[in-house]
This record gives C-alpha cells, structure tokens and sequence, in this order.
C-alpha cells in the first residue's frame, strides 16, 4: 500500500471550509484513495473514496489532481461536532478490489473551536 | 438495521491471562476484519476472516487468533497478555462481493482492553 503523509493537527473555526491535504507520492494505478473520520471512543466512519478529480457527497468532497500523488479532503462549513481524527487511506480498495485490511497512519487531528 | 456490534466494551484483565472478544458483523456482510488501536495511534490491522478462514494477516504475533462462525460472527482470542496488548480493539464488517459499492469497511465501537 502507497504510504501517506498528512498533517498531525490542524485547527480551524465554526462555519469555516477546512482542506487537509494528504501526500501519496507512490500511489498506484489501481489504488483509490479513501477518508475515514474517528471521534473519540469510537470506530472510524468511512467519508469519502476517490480515484481521480473531484468526488462530492454530503458530507465532503475529495479532490485529486491529474499526477494523482496528492488529495485533498474539503469539509464546507465545519460545527464544532466535526473535531475529530482524519486519515487518509490509499490501496486498491475501489469496487471488486476486496475489502482487504486497512492500513491507517497517524490521521490529522482536526480541533474546531466556537 | 444493526451495525457492527462488539462485547464487551471493556475489560480488565492481567498480564499472562487470555481474552476473547466477540463481534457481530452489519446485516449482509460476509468479512470481519480486527483491528488494534493503541493510544494516540491509528488502526492497525490485525487480521480478516471470510468464510470462516483466516484469509489476511498482519503483522501480529501467532499469540493473537480468530475465528469466524457460519452465520459470520467472530472472535479474537489473545493469550498470554502483555501489558502492550492494552488497547483499542475495534472489529470492522465488509462484503467481498464484486458487486459492493466501494468495499467500505463498517466499524464497530470497539473493546477496551486493559492490561495490568
């Protein structure tokens, strides 16, 4: 799996859009790239997955440039409900890829304040 | 419809006993993945079980085991605890079907083991 490089924290305010960039210089062809959310005490929620350009859902949306060697994960207009821990995920775990084990970093620790 | 469910949610244990945790995969999946999260760390993957087989690893000592039942439960069992094996101890569902959306993986709240 592609190794991926991330902030370690990041800190942001109510109602602002929050970008966290993640680095993945060795990604290959048939890796997608995947953002999971941990609050504390719980499980990681899956976010959102990508393989190229731009993916939105209601929750966030992904963007990988063409050379696909970076992403960058958008939340629009973060709540204080939104501090927790991102990771972003890169292997071959698009459709029919497997659902084989995940291998998660240290994730960027998100802290919104009012 | 249930998530993914895991018992107990914490336990105490000490060093050179055995544990077994317990989770119930999300309806329609097939694939239960265990996972180790020490303090201010990501998951690691310890291992994944499908049709009641060990089919991935990590890089976990043989001391860590599993097992997957017919209606797709499962189990981890560790045995002669270390005070490193203090831990979150989370249990993700999925399908292996090529028709699954994405293969995301579905988490449940995980166990808190506490080794003294």
């Amino acid at each position: 799996l592609a190794k991926t490089t991330q902030p370690i924290s990041m800190d942001s305010y109510e109602g602002q859009e929050v970008n966290i960039t993640c680095s993945h210089n060795n990604i290959a062809t048939n890796d997608y790239i995947t953002w999971y959310q941990q609050f504390p005490s719980q499980g990681p929620r899956f976010i959102i997955q990508g393989y190229k350009t731009k993916v939105t859902n209601e929750v966030a949306s992904l963007f990988i440039p063409a050379d696909r060697k970076s992403s960058t994960l958008s939340l629009p207009r973060v709540s204080l409900s939104d501090t927790a821990v991102y990771y972003c995920l890169v292997g071959d775990m698009g459709p029919g890829g497997g659902a084989d084990g995940l291998t998660f970093g240290k994730g960027t620790h998100l802290i919104i304040q009012p | 419809d249930a998530g993914v469910t895991q018992s107990p949610t914490h336990l105490i244990k000490t060093r050179g006993q055995q544990v077994t945790l317990r989770c119930s995969p999300k309806s329609g999946h097939d694939t239960v993945s265990w996972y180790q999260q020490a303090l201010g760390q990501g998951p690691q993957f310890i291992f994944q079980y499908y049709e009641e087989e060990e089919r991935q690893r990590g890089n976990f000592p043989d001391r860590f085991s599993g097992h997957q039942f017919p209606n797709y439960s499962s189990e981890l069992n560790v045995n002669a605890l270390l005070l490193g094996d203090s831990a979150l101890y989370l249990c993700a569902s999925s399908t292996k079907s090529r028709g699954a959306y994405n293969n995301e993986q579905f988490f449940g709240p995980g166990t808190r083991l506490t080794v003294l």
